[in-house]
């Protein structure tokens, strides 16, 4: 089994539309998550971090966690053409700044269509 | 605002030799790593670097890699006998405490 699965997509939504997009884990001592933004041919930024259960908001977007169910989300409101683009879930043990490598999922591809 | 740089941005070389990736770091970042992502496939951690010596390393990272950090700027990715499946992006990234800013990558092809 996959330590982390998610949707490759593509996943295609009009302007204006909220959107959600999911991982699911297997390994349990995963504590920290984080979600990344990747345009074509460059590097991950940084979108939310969070390491407990609940929900998580930051302008647009709301990162969600459930411990016990191993599966955590990222919604985007008033979705924008600029949202383009593929959306990548990392997970560590450690306090995901440490030593510890992060664990990906491997993105979604995201198009949002004027 | 602050961020991780890399080059070259693209390095062709031949099947066995040996190239150099470099990257500097967010200048009062502590931690170091390197990642790998092959073409549709998902980013692969590499190895993690603190206080110049390896943290953490995955089971990607054979003998044939290495990383150095030879000044107070740069950090540095060597492999020593490049085969084709080494053909990938190889991302740097530096943490200060909770997470990691990731460079633009270096797209490797081994020919």
């Amino acid at each position: 089994q996959k330590e982390v699965e998610q949707d490759p997509g593509p996943l295609s939504v009009p302007e204006g539309a909220i959107v959600s997009l999911n991982c699911t884990y297997s390994n349990s001592a995963f504590q920290y998550f984080m979600w990344y933004r990747q345009y074509s041919r460059k590097g991950p930024e940084l979108l939310m971090y969070t390491y407990s259960s609940g929900n998580k908001e930051d302008g647009r977007f709301t990162a969600q966690v459930d411990k016990s169910s191993k599966y955590i989300s990222l919604f985007i409101r008033d979705s924008q053409p600029s949202d383009s683009a593929t959306y990548l879930c990392a997970m560590s043990v450690g306090s995901g700044g440490g030593a510890d490598g992060l664990t990906f999922g491997k993105g979604t591809h995201l198009i949002i269509q004027p | 605002e602050p961020e991780v740089t890399q080059t070259p941005s693209h390095q062709v070389t031949q099947m066995g030799q040996e190239v150099i990736l470099r990257c500097v770091p967010i200048s009062n970042h502590l931690y170091f790593y390197w990642y790998r992502q092959i073409l549709g496939q998902k980013v692969e951690f590499l190895v993690s670097f603190y206080n110049n010596e390896i943290s953490e390393k995955s089971e990607i990272f054979d003998d044939q890699f290495s990383v150095e950090r030879p000044d107070g700027s740069n950090f540095t990715l060597k492999i020593r006998s490049t085969k084709l499946e080494d053909s990938a992006m190889y991302f740097c990234a530096s943490s200060l405490s909770d997470t990691q800013y990731f460079g633009p990558g270096t797209r490797l092809t081994v020919l």
